[in-house]
């Protein structure tokens, strides 16, 4: 079955412990990216990747890091974590960069940082 | 940078009313698409718009896209408790001589049966 799988899908943890959320995509996507949501702000995007090795920020990068060093597997990373980075956090995969691609997305993680 | 305005950001009909949501960019859209999230799961790809002022349809479900690839419109007629949650509108966009995918902040529907 096609689909994006993360994990954990729920976390709570505390300030400063650094944690990873994991993506990986089945459909051989080329294009990946990483969106939180909060009440009244939508989906904000906050990483992306147009391919291996290539990643570039969204609107909303700082205090995150990714890596796309396989196609697959796209993880973000919080080094730090602090409690505004507590949030519903979705994983996306699109075929390619070209605009005419609907996104696919993972169940979410919900984050909570205290 | 960038927005996608939606409008209203709630709306709560009863069952059998019709329901419309509202995007609006400031720039001109390459594509628009809209997104469906129930209740405590992800976004889920409904359609894609690309032509000025194309409409397609999925059953009770009508999506437009402006003449001026600015503005876009979902509408539900006669609303059923399935129909329940969130819907975004997504613009693809030239930024910084790259395509961007802006998302609108969604309208959140709930049906009362």
């Amino acid at each position: 079955e096609a689909q994006v799988t993360q994990n954990p899908r729920y976390l709570i943890t505390v300030t400063g412990k650094k944690l990873t959320v994991t993506c990986s995509q089945n459909m051989n996507h080329e294009y990946m990216s990483w969106y939180r949501q909060d009440p009244g702000l939508g989906l904000r995007q906050i990483y992306y990747s147009m391919n291996v090795e290539v990643t570039d920020k969204g609107d909303v990068p700082e205090g995150y890091k990714v890596s796309r060093k396989e196609k697959r597997n796209f993880p973000l990373i919080l080094e730090s974590p602090s409690p505004n980075q507590t949030s519903l956090y979705f994983c996306a995969s699109s075929p390619d960069r070209r605009s005419n691609q609907p996104q696919h997305f993972g169940d979410g993680t919900r984050l909570s940082i205290l | 940078g960038q927005q996608v305005m939606q409008i209203p950001q709630y709306q709560h009909v009863q069952e059998g009313e019709d329901f419309t949501t509202y995007c609006n960019s400031s720039t001109t859209l390459s594509n628009i698409q809209w997104y469906k999230q129930r209740p405590g799961g992800h976004p889920v790809f409904l359609i894609q718009l690309v032509k000025s002022g194309e409409v397609k349809k999925q059953k009770r479900l009508t999506f437009q896209f402006g003449e001026a690839k600015k503005n876009s419109s979902l509408h539900i007629t006669a609303t059923q408790t399935t129909d329940v949650g969130t819907y975004f509108c997504a613009g693809r966009t030239l930024q910084g001589g790259s395509e961007k995918l802006v998302f609108g902040k969604g309208t959140k529907l709930t049906v009362n049966p």
